[in-house]
């Protein structure tokens, strides 16, 4: 199986701030990674799509980049509505496989 | 507008069976693979099963393989799951997901609200 390593665990931010998230892969999935927000009760949101694709309808200030093991998803510009939980996953091959998730604060 | 309502979840004991349900619209369902993916209360998402268009190949992960069976009925628009001899550690939310396309190994596009799914004697 591919484990999905994400981090950090958690973070806190101001408004404004710039902040990534990491996720790094046992094994090269070749850009099959998604990332998903999910807020306090709701259920999970596509965010980006094959690495760096931006799902319709989200913000452009999220982004994603990374190639091979390693990939990232960056929020330029903080704001009060991104405080959320985040996963990545893989969608290389099965089973289909998540990160562990990182909180994201606002400071 | 995509919609993905799941039903049938409840409290039920150790060993037992429940089958839970997905109705979907806003998209033409038949043409679109399928999922199941649970979040444990407090904790991460875990990928459930997921089935192709026709019904005809499914997949799962070791932990609910043999126990979980998913399916579908194109003509009712509707996914379901079957679990069998559930555990404790099987209690979490389902949530019904839509891939993103006619692949399974693609993410998931669209979420259900989640049915919650509690395993206790």
């Amino acid at each position: 199986d591919i484990q999905m390593t994400q981090s950090p665990a958690s973070l806190s931010a101001s408004l404004g701030e710039t902040v990534s998230i990491e996720c790094l892969a046992s094994e090269g999935i070749s850009n099959d990674l998604a990332w998903y927000q999910q807020k306090s009760g709701k259920s999970p949101q596509l965010l980006i799509y094959a690495a760096s694709r931006l799902q319709d309808g989200v913000p452009s200030r999220f982004s994603g980049s990374g190639s091979g093991t390693r990939y990232s998803l960056k929020i330029s510009g903080m704001q009060p509505e991104d405080e959320a939980d985040y996963f990545c996953q893989q969608s290389y091959k099965y089973p289909l496989t998540f990160g562990s998730g990182t909180k994201l604060e606002i400071k | 507008e995509v919609q993905l309502v799941e039903s049938g979840g409840g409290l039920v004991q150790p060993g037992r069976s429940l089958k839970l349900s997905c109705a979907a619209s806003g998209f033409t369902f038949s043409n679109y693979y399928m999922a199941w993916v649970r979040q444990a209360p407090k904790k991460g998402l875990e990928w459930v099963a997921t089935i192709s268009t026709s019904g005809s190949r499914t997949y799962y992960p070791d932990s609910v393989k043999g126990r979980f069976t998913i399916s579908r009925d194109n003509a009712k628009s509707s996914l379901y799951l079957q679990m069998n001899s559930l555990k404790s550690e099987d209690t979490a939310t389902y949530y019904c997901a839509r891939h993103f396309s006619n692949i399974g190994t693609t993410p998931f596009a669209y979420w259900g609200q989640g049915t919650l799914v509690t395993v206790s004697s």
